[in-house]
């Protein structure tokens, strides 16, 4: 059991220059998350899913798209990448989006935008 | 609207020293609030939880209790070992909002 994993691990980028981010879950969890951490931020949600085919806006969602063609994925792209963008991304899931319910998270990807 | 307020870091402690980090949240209604910890070069792993009032989560000698009256759920250990060197972030369940995290450093 893999639990939450994300490809690449560390990526530089060339402002205006696109990537995608993989997570791949293999605990059959229905919602998936991206969050990115940045320094005395915290974890910010980026974009969520409720299931395979489904994707929503999280709190800083500009600037980046995702796609969930498969229930044990689910893809982070940034089209034209900023310095702004620079931070660490982390993929999560979770089995269901209960009151109590506990998410998964993968090692993280290190994105630097230069 | 939700958000988290964590005690800012970093706290430096030595071994077996008793540890608070304090959370306080603003939030509509009573969601569940949870700790995460992050070790170095690792992603969150759940810590503990508390899903309502006055429950107190308790996991590896950390707990917390969750105050509504004081809108808190603040963490505690009362040995810390130098394994416990991580930071730690306080979540609340609606949207998922995450303090700011706290790094803690023990010294033996």
């Amino acid at each position: 059991n893999a639990g939450v994993t994300q490809t690449p691990k560390f990526r530089v980028l060339k402002t205006g220059q696109s990537m995608t981010l993989l997570c791949a879950q293999d605990m059959n969890h229905e919602y998936m998350y991206w969050y990115r951490q940045d320094p005395g931020m915290g974890l910010r949600l980026i974009h969520y899913s409720v299931g395979e085919g489904t994707t929503a806006k999280g709190e800083v969602p500009d600037g980046y798209n995702v796609s969930r063609l498969k229930k044990q994925n689910f893809l982070l792209g940034l089209e034209s990448a900023a310095p702004s963008q620079t931070s660490v991304y982390f993929c999560a899931s979770s089995f269901y989006p209960g009151p109590a319910d506990t998410q998964y998270f993968g090692p993280g990807t290190r994105l630097t935008v230069l | 609207g939700n958000s988290v307020t964590q005690m800012e870091g970093p706290v430096t402690l030595s071994e077996e020293a008793f540890l608070t980090i304090n959370c306080t949240y603003t939030a509509t209604g009573y969601p569940s609030l949870f700790w995460y910890v992050q070790y170095p070069g690792e992603g969150l792993q759940l810590l503990l939880k508390a899903t309502k009032a006055d429950d107190k989560g308790s996991n590896k000698g950390f707990e917390a209790t969750y105050r509504k009256e004081t809108t808190s759920f603040h963490l505690e250990k009362g040995s810390v070992q130098v394994s416990d060197s991580a930071v730690y972030f306080c979540a609340l369940r609606r949207r998922m909002r995450f303090g700011a995290g706290t790094r803690l450093t023990v010294k033996p």
